[in-house]
């Protein structure tokens, strides 16, 4: 069993809607909780940067961690054309400077 | 802006040739990374170094070896290309301890023939 599942989709939605990308983990060590964009041939990004349990909003987009259910989300709100991206997460416990890696999940928004 | 520098974007490789991939931070970060991404399978740590000269293998280390010189260069070596190394090579830089966010580089393509 993998550390960190993600739905590799792909996934495909219209213009303005809501995108929900979500990720598990095994590990209930992980305390440092990320979303990554990437875009096509182009290196990953960080997007979203969540320590321990709780929300975080910025702009458009919300990430959301459950450790309770080791379990974490990523919410897009009025979804453009430009969030087209795959997406990663990716987690991390203390004391550790490595991360572990979600597969990713390949996000299109239709105009 | 933190800047991870990969020297190449898109390299072609015969099978068997020695192939370098360097890496270039402007930050001053102590950690830097290779991974290599393939469809379906994400990203898998091939070696870290937190410190010049050290380094440790990360998840997939069998047939690369890394070489940290000086605080800002990273490089990846490939001693003998082989066809299942043809992969997206992401380098990437993080600052001191744990929880750091982790910036990448844009990628190099390797493709081994």
């Amino acid at each position: 069993q993998k550390e960190v599942e993600q739905d590799p989709g792909p996934l495909s939605v219209p213009e303005g809607a809501i995108v929900s990308l979500n990720c598990t983990y095994s590990n209930s060590a992980f305390q440092y909780f990320m979303w990554y964009r990437q875009y096509s041939r182009k290196g990953p990004e960080l997007l979203m940067y969540t320590y321990s349990s709780g929300n975080k909003e910025d702009g458009r987009f919300t990430a959301q961690v459950d450790k309770s259910s080791k379990y974490i989300s990523l919410f897009i709100r009025d979804s453009q054309p430009s969030d087209s991206a795959t997406y990663l997460c990716a987690m991390s416990p203390p004391n550790d400077y490595k991360l572990s890696f979600g597969a990713g999940t390949t996000v299109t928004v239709r105009a | 802006d933190v800047k991870v520098t990969q020297s190449s974007r898109y390299l072609v490789k015969r099978t068997g040739e020695k192939v370098f991939l360097e890496c270039v931070q402007d930050m001053d970060h102590e950690n830097m990374f290779w991974y290599r991404q393939d469809p379906g399978l994400g990203l898998r740590l091939i070696y870290f170094s937190y410190d010049v000269k050290m380094k440790e293998k990360g998840d997939i280390p069998e047939g690369y070896s890394v070489s940290r010189e000086k605080k800002e260069r990273f490089s990846l070596i490939l001693e003998s290309a082989s066809t299942n190394q043809t992969s997206m090579y992401l380098c990437a830089s993080s600052w001191g301890a744990s929880g750091n966010t982790i910036y990448f580089g844009e990628g190099s393509w390797l493709t081994v023939v």
